[in-house]
């Protein structure tokens, strides 16, 4: 099944501990990408990918990390996490470029 | 499901009517536009997109409209089921440069009432 995958699902950490979220597609799509989603806000690029070893910063990437050393993954690192990342995180991939483009089931992240 | 609907503009609808969910977009050199729906718990699905060189695209029981004069999209949905009940992003982007981002809306709560 064509999917996006993200992990965890659920976490709750504590200000300052640095963690991955990891993201993973399996449709050979080129272009990755991070959101976050808050209330009011909708969504806000953080990071995007157009292929692997090529990022580039979205609206929001102040105190997030991303990689891209194969096309498949593009893991979302935040160095030292603050209460106000706390949102929900989407992963998306598309074929070529932000078109259309598959989203991952979220990630809601709290920091305490 | 995850609340992502809190302070969001709401249509109300019945079920049967059409329904058209407006976007008002701030690049006036995007030149693509896509409108996404998002589903109580789950990831943003895609719908239809547009680029620029169009004024009107047409999907299954969806229509794209694009008015670049007053930077005005609208996403018509005809004979709106509950199964339509969502939030609907519209996003903008520029394919023209190096830039690939893609500036989302900050959504319509649809609900589709039996």
């Amino acid at each position: 099944e064509a999917q996006v995958t993200q992990n965890p699902r659920y976490l709750i950490t504590v200000t300052g501990k640095k963690l991955t979220v990891t993201c993973s597609q399996n449709m050979n799509h080129e272009y990755m990408s991070w959101y976050r989603q808050d209330p009011g806000l909708g969504l806000r690029q953080i990071y995007y990918s157009m292929n692997v070893e090529v990022t580039d910063k979205g609206d929001v990437p102040e105190g997030y990390k991303v990689s891209r050393k194969e096309k498949r993954n593009f893991p979302l690192i935040l160095e030292s996490p603050s209460p106000n990342q706390t949102s929900l995180y989407f992963c998306a991939s598309s074929l070529l470029g932000p078109y259309e483009q598959y989203f991952g089931p979220g990630t809601r992240l709290t920091v305490t | 499901g995850e609340s992502v609907g809190l302070h969001l503009p709401t249509l109300s609808v019945q079920e049967g009517d059409n329904s058209i969910i407006n976007c008002a977009y701030s690049n006036s050199a995007s030149d693509y536009f896509i409108w996404y729906k998002q589903e109580s718990g789950k990831g943003p699905q895609f719908i239809i997109d547009i680029r620029s060189n169009m004024d009107k695209r047409q999907g299954q029981r969806v229509t794209v409209l694009l008015n670049k004069t007053v930077k005005h999209l609208s996403l018509q949905i005809a004979a709106t089921q509950p199964g339509d009940s969502a939030v609907y992003f519209c996003a903008e982007g520029n394919s023209g440069g190096s830039n690939y981002k893609l500036t989302f809306g900050k959504g319509t709560l649809l609900t589709v009432n039996p």
